[in-house]
């Protein structure tokens, strides 16, 4: 099984200032790495596919990189919708997920 | 636009069974896999399964920490998947959720879930 290290696992960020989030994965996966946010109560929605292509809607401030075992997820500017819980996803081989990152108001 | 909907849940004991149904609209379902991912309280995401569709067998995968309890199945004529649980454990409690493959292999969208919890 590929596992999913997500660092850190709390970020206190201010609103406007920038959040960095980082995804490992226990072996290479190439660029087949998704992340999803998820705000209490709601379901996971999909941000970036293939490490770095963003879903539909999502705002140009997110930005997705890396390739086989390190990826991060960038928020360039946090506004106060972004304060939210983000997971990596690895669908290399099977599905694992990160455990999560919890961006927090500072 | 493509809507899940899943029902079927509620509380049940330790041992019992239990029947989650997802309903799918807005694309097409017969030549889609479906997955079911879970969450519990407070915990992070676990995927749970998948089955492909006809023209792949209707083939099934699952997570060790439920093979051999849980089936995953579908009606293609009723545009509904389903999770059948058998012989639940308390750890078994979580919301879960369908969603369906996307862009390759990713997940996108994923319904609103359902509770589950198992306790006596």
């Amino acid at each position: 099984e590929i596992v999913m290290t997500q660092s850190p696992d709390t970020l206190s960020v201010s609103p406007g200032e920038r959040a960095t989030l980082s995804c490992r994965a226990s072996q290479n996966i190439d660029f087949n790495l998704a992340w999803y946010q998820q705000k209490p109560g709601q379901a996971p929605r999909l941000l970036f596919y293939g490490a770095s292509t963003r879903a539909t809607g999502i705002p140009a401030r997110f930005s997705g990189s890396g390739s086989g075992t390190e990826f991060t997820l960038t928020i360039s500017s946090l506004q106060s919708e972004d304060f939210a819980v983000y997971y990596c996803q690895q669908y290399s081989n099977w599905w694992t997920f990160g455990q999560g990152t919890k961006v927090e108001i500072k | 636009e493509v809507q899940l909907v899943e029902s079927g849940g509620g509380l049940v004991q330790p041992g019992g069974s239990l029947t989650l149904s997802c309903a799918a609209s807005g694309f097409a379902f017969s030549g889609s896999a479906m997955h079911w991912v879970r969450q519990a309280p407070g915990k992070g995401l676990e995927w749970v399964g998948r089955i492909r569709s006809e023209a792949n067998s209707y083939a099934t995968a699952y997570a060790a920490s439920v093979k051999g309890r849980f089936t995953i199945s579908r009606d293609d004529s009723k545009n509904t998947a389903y999770l059948q649980m058998n012989s639940l454990k308390i750890e078994d409690t979580a919301v879960y959720y369908c969603t369906r493959p996307a862009y390759g292999d990713c997940l996108d969208p994923w319904g609103q879930g359902t509770l589950v919890t198992v306790s006596s």
